[in-house]
């Protein structure tokens, strides 16, 4: 079972605010990754991260930021959260040795007003 | 043309009933296969893995890979209410460094 945790879970905040949204997993995982899903929608990459001090964009664009100090820990930031950025935020790690078969965390629901 | 094709469904079946999800594809470069299930409000979850064409069974569930059509199946034998859910192919290249690209996901509804 994998080990990977999101917080929080459901978060409703205003227009303006700057959030953090947390991911983090025990299974000592390379990449790391930031999926947006909408309802009835493909799950859409907006970050991945290879290990410490990598991150990249990813197929969709996004106004949020990554960081990656830690191997166990890849949050995503919202500078100033808008109503646009209202969806599901999923994370996901992988091993390279598995050839990368990701791992999802339970995933967070963003609604901002 | 998206890369790859799931039909969004709701698919509804009574209890007992085999149900059949499907994917198809475009890009002949995918070679490893997934299905992942996932619930209301949860994160996805890892349910089959498959490589290159072939069939693979796991309990009550049998994935099969037809690389010569583009077309990828799951099979989920003796259907229950706890199978509610929605699945999500989703496919990967050693060429695309194993970047998964995902289906919309089929909703499917097992009825008592």
């Amino acid at each position: 079972e994998a080990d990977i945790y999101q917080t929080p879970r459901y978060l409703v905040i205003g227009t303006g605010k700057k959030i953090t949204l947390e991911c983090s997993q025990t299974m000592g995982h390379d990449k790391m990754y930031w999926y947006q899903q909408d309802p009835g929608m493909e799950l859409h990459l907006i970050h991945y991260s290879y290990g410490v001090n990598s991150t990249e964009k990813g197929d969709l664009s996004s106004e949020s930021t990554v960081s990656r100090i830690r191997t166990e820990h890849f949050p995503l930031t919202l500078e100033s959260a808008r109503p646009s950025h209202t969806s599901q935020y999923l994370c996901a790690s992988s091993e390279p040795r598995q050839r990368d078969t990701q791992y999802f965390g339970p995933g967070t629901r963003l609604t901002v007003l | 043309q998206k890369e790859v094709e799931q039909d969004p469904g709701p698919l509804s079946v009574p209890e007992g009933a085999i149900v059949s999800l499907n994917c198809t594809y475009s890009n002949s470069a995918f070679q490893y296969f997934m299905w992942y299930r996932q619930y209301s409000r949860k994160g996805p979850e890892l349910l089959m893995y498959t490589y290159s064409s072939g069939n693979k069974e796991d309990g009550r569930f049998t994935a099969q890979v037809d690389k010569s059509s583009k077309y990828i199946s799951l099979f989920i034998r003796d259907s229950q209410p706890s199978d509610s859910a929605t699945y999500l192919c989703a496919m990967s290249s050693p060429e695309s460094g194993y970047a998964l690209n995902f289906g919309k996901g089929t909703s499917l509804l097992v009825t008592p």
